[in-house]
């Protein structure tokens, strides 16, 4: 089983549609949250970066954590045809010896 | 404003041939990273090196050897190539090991027939 879950969709919404993005985790040792856009053929790019239960919002761009339940979101509200991507949720650990551990990633199509 | 510059950015080799992944970074970052990406797999870590002159196994390492020559630049070595190992290469640096962000180049893609 991997140890983090992400759909790998494809997701396809209209222009100005509220998109959630979700992923679930099953280490808790997990203790600080990523979320990374990846254009076609491009490297990923840090979105949001989070540590404690709860909201955290940036633009459009609303990023949620549940460590109760080892499970993360992150909301785009007004979608915009230029966040069509994919994109990838990331975890680490707290202690010097964690990596980097990511999600398969969900590909997104805003259409216009 | 480079960031990560990985070279090449594509690739065909003949199974058994060699071959050297070059990445370099002007950020001035202690930490560098070899990924690889692959469809339902997500991004995994091939090697990782902490600092200049250390260098370490990730979660995927069979096959491959680094080398960090200095603290810009970090390479990845297949030294007889599999198809297996057709895939999508990804270096990325950050300031410490574990810190965040990392920054990515864009990627090698590397096809092995």
């Amino acid at each position: 089983q991997k140890e983090v879950e992400q759909d790998p969709g494809p997701l396809s919404v209209p222009e100005g549609a509220i998109v959630s993005l979700n992923c679930t985790y099953s280490n808790s040792a997990f203790q600080y949250f990523m979320w990374y856009r990846q254009y076609s053929r491009k490297g990923p790019e840090l979105l949001m970066y989070t540590y404690s239960s709860g909201n955290k919002e940036d633009g459009r761009f609303t990023a949620q954590v549940d460590k109760s339940s080892k499970y993360i979101s992150l909301f785009i509200r007004d979608s915009q045809p230029s966040d069509s991507a994919t994109y990838l949720c990331a975890m680490i650990g707290e202690t010097s010896g964690s990596r980097l551990t990511f999600g398969e990633g969900t590909q997104l199509t805003v259409n216009p | 404003n480079a960031g990560v510059t990985q070279t090449p950015k594509f690739q065909v080799l003949k199974t058994g041939q060699s071959m050297t992944l070059q990445c370099a970074q002007d950020m001035n970052h202690n930490s560098m990273y070899w990924y690889r990406q692959d469809p339902g797999m997500g991004l995994r870590l091939i090697y990782y090196s902490a600092s200049e002159g250390t260098t370490d196994k990730g979660e995927v390492p069979n096959g491959y050897n680094v080398s960090r020559l200095n603290k810009r630049e970090f390479s990845l070595r297949l030294e007889s190539a599999a198809p297996s190992q057709t895939s999508v290469y990804f270096c990325a640096s950050s300031e410490s090991r574990g810190s965040q962000p990392q920054h990515f180049g864009d990627g090698t893609r590397l096809s092995i027939l």
